[in-house]
């Protein structure tokens, strides 16, 4: 079946500095892509999502693009922030199969 | 309901006896998704309702585990003569149609003393 496959974490960064979370996806077509965020105690929740090719998705300062060519998803943010600090998941949506990355760990510190 | 609920929130349960975990998904949804998150792991895929179509079980990890949903509502996660590597939380996400958001519940999580 499809795939999703993530950068290992965990991901440690200082305050400021520029993340990426790499992202790549096994489904043909033209699945739908998302980052979900899962914050220390809580449940997961939807960061951003694209549903076509070359589609940005962004919030909170994150951003990611739906390359086809690549099949890629990477996740990135310019400047982290502690408060950033979560277990990050990329999934892919196709013919009502949603599949998840294992998720990264990214700790942010001051 | 607001959104996807799950029954019990907590559950220790002694190795050798059955759970039986529940998911209330938003109404109208009609994809039902299980996901089984140990301590500092990922998601990992255990089974997923289409409708009334036949799930997709491929992600059971074994005979003890089991599940049910009645056509788009309610979904039932049983596991049979529990053991300690199942101490996970359990988790239920719903999606409306096709390649749209999941909404996940807050997880059932599963103690197996």
């Amino acid at each position: 079946g499809d795939s999703v496959t993530q950068m290992e974490g965990p991901v440690t960064l200082s305050e400021e500095a520029f993340l990426t979370i790499n992202c790549t996806y096994t489904a043909t077509g033209y699945p739908s892509l998302f980052w979900y965020v899962q914050y220390p105690g809580e449940g997961l929740q939807l960061l951003l999502k694209a549903t076509k090719a070359d589609d940005k998705g962004s919030n909170k300062g994150f951003e990611a693009t739906y390359r086809k060519e690549t099949t890629s998803f990477h996740l990135e943010k310019g400047s982290v922030q502690v408060s950033d600090s979560a277990v990050y998941f990329c999934a892919e949506y196709n013919n009502n199969d949603m599949r998840f990355g294992a998720g990264t760990r990214l700790t942010v510190k001051p | 309901g607001a959104g996807v609920s799950q029954s019990p929130s907590n559950k220790v349960t002694e190795k050798g006896k059955d759970v039986e975990l529940r998911c209330d998904p938003i109404s109208g949804h009609t994809a039902l998704y299980w996901y089984r998150q140990r301590l500092g792991q990922g998601l990992e895929f255990l089974i997923y309702f289409q409708g009334n179509s036949a799930p997709d079980k491929s992600g059971l990890p074994s005979d003890r585990f089991s599940a049910e949903r009645t056509g788009e509502s309610v979904s039932t996660l049983t596991i049979q003569r529990t053991q300690q590597e199942d101490s996970a939380v359990y988790l239920c996400a719903s999606i409306p149609d096709s390649n749209t958001e999941a909404f996940f519940g807050q997880g059932t999580r599963l103690t197996v003393v």
